[in-house]
């Protein structure tokens, strides 16, 4: 089955730096890749996704990027705030069409 | 956010009590699914219905029954449950359980088993 691995699992930056939480992914059939945003004690929330027909994607701060050679992808958030502060979650679907999540990284943004 | 809700949003349960969580989706979707959060793990998928019919059982044990009467609903039976399966366990729903449908997540139910 697909395994994803994520990293750093903690990260904490200044307010204004740019952020790059990663994430590799075993199943090469593998084609759709969601970021999703959890804020403490509220849901996931998709952020911003990516299909693999693309290598990157933007939309305001947050950019997503994908080797499907290398089998891994990117979360970047530049000029951060403290709004962002939130624990991340990376998903790779599987040949089952269902996701596999990766073990999240919390991000601390400092003010 | 209304268009994913889940009840009750915390239960504390006993080992021998026999609860049930619901989740509902206002989307108009085919596909729901249950995951489990538990703490320093990852999101963990439980059931996935397509269209009210159960296409996935990720090796989860009997104590947890899933049911889905119609594409709206989602139920999560739980009888004797143990300690460790305290976790949040979240609903979430997709158009279809396709390829690359977007998943949007209910606010969870935080469950306490004693």
């Amino acid at each position: 089955g697909e395994n994803v691995e994520q990293h750093p699992s903690t990260l904490s930056v200044q307010e204004g730096d740019s952020a790059v939480i990663k994430c590799t992914y075993s199943d090469s059939a593998s084609n759709y890749f969601p970021w999703y945003k959890q804020e403490l004690g509220k849901r996931p929330q998709l952020i911003i996704d990516i299909r693999s027909n693309v290598g990157e994607k933007k939309d305001q701060r947050i950019a997503v990027t994908l080797n499907k050679t290398a089998k891994h992808f990117s979360l970047h958030i530049t000029e951060t705030q403290p709004e962002d502060s939130a624990v991340y979650f990376c998903a790779a679907n599987n040949a089952g069409n269902m996701l596999t999540f990766g073990g999240g990284t919390r991000l601390m943004v400092k003010p | 956010e209304t268009g994913v809700t889940q009840t009750p949003r915390h239960l504390v349960m006993g080992m021998t009590n026999k609860k049930s969580l619901k989740c509902e989706q206002h989307l108009g979707h085919n596909a729901m699914y249950w995951y489990k959060q538990s703490a320093k793990k990852p999101l963990e998928l439980m059931f996935v219905y397509n269209f009210k019919e159960q296409t996935e059982n990720n090796s989860v044990p009997s104590r947890f029954s899933p049911e889905c009467p119609n594409s709206s609903h989602l139920f999560l039976h739980l009888h004797t449950l143990q300690p460790e399966d305290s976790a949040l366990y979240l609903c979430a729903s997709s158009q279809d359980q396709g390829f690359t449908d977007t998943q949007y997540f209910g606010p969870g139910t935080r469950l306490t088993v004693l």
